[in-house]
């Protein structure tokens, strides 16, 4: 089974379009995340949610909007889609313990190209 | 929040070990220290992870000296499907993955 899943894999669309990424996780974890890899691998932080609750916001353009209508999913929204949005998009989870780290299961990725 | 620091990339032969390290000048008394590997399209996944001194799983092996200020990734005997990226991380930036470290292993 698969633990943590996104669709679609690829999403090709024109500027100023609006389209939205799900993901999904089937590991009971309370904490999901969005991360941006854009073409040199650098892999950064969008937003975090943990029981539905935005606790992360990394200063990513309001056209950015995630929606998590329960802890096992985390959907991104993107409006107004422009050409420097082209990446590929991580959704990931973790389950917060005490004192080890938060091991994060990432998804298989959405590449996004605008044209 | 903690910052870690890492070459960016590297090349190896088949069969040989591989060692990556990577800095932790800020690194807090309760952070742990996680590596990460990423496989051509295909999204990271955890490797090792470790507090002090040797941790060693059936990937690889990660040092940590006694002031923590760095970690070592070692990886046996390399093969050409450990080509990859490798991300290191300390607890309180485990969300700034950054660039990684590009590891290409050679036939």
């Amino acid at each position: 089974d698969t633990a943590v899943s996104q669709t679609p894999k690829y999403l090709v669309t024109q500027m100023g379009n609006d389209k939205s990424i799900k993901c999904e996780q089937n590991l009971g974890h309370d904490t999901m995340y969005w991360y941006k890899q854009d073409s040199k691998k650098f892999l950064k932080i969008m937003f975090s949610y943990n029981n539905k609750e935005l606790i992360i916001n990394e200063t990513v353009p309001n056209r950015f909007s995630p929606k998590s209508p329960d802890k096992a999913h985390l959907n991104l929204h993107i409006n107004s889609l422009e050409l420097g949005d082209s990446a590929v998009y991580f959704c990931a989870s973790s389950q917060p313990g005490t004192g080890v780290s938060y091991e994060q299961y990432f998804g298989p990725g959405t590449r996004l190209t605008v044209t | 929040l903690a910052k870690t620091t890492q070459p960016i990339s590297m090349d190896s032969y088949e069969g040989q070990e591989v060692n990556i390290t990577c800095s932790h000048n800020n690194i807090a008394t309760n952070d742990y220290i996680t590596w990460y590997q990423q496989f051509p399209s295909q999204g990271p996944r955890f490797i090792i992870q470790g507090y002090k001194t040797k941790v060693t799983n059936e990937v690889a092996s990660l040092f940590i000296p006694a002031d923590r200020k760095s970690s070592t990734l070692s990886l046996p005997r390399v093969s050409l499907s450990d080509t990859a990226v490798y991300y290191c991380l300390g607890s309180e930036d485990r969300l700034a993955f950054g660039k990684g470290n590009q590891v290409v292993v050679i036939p």
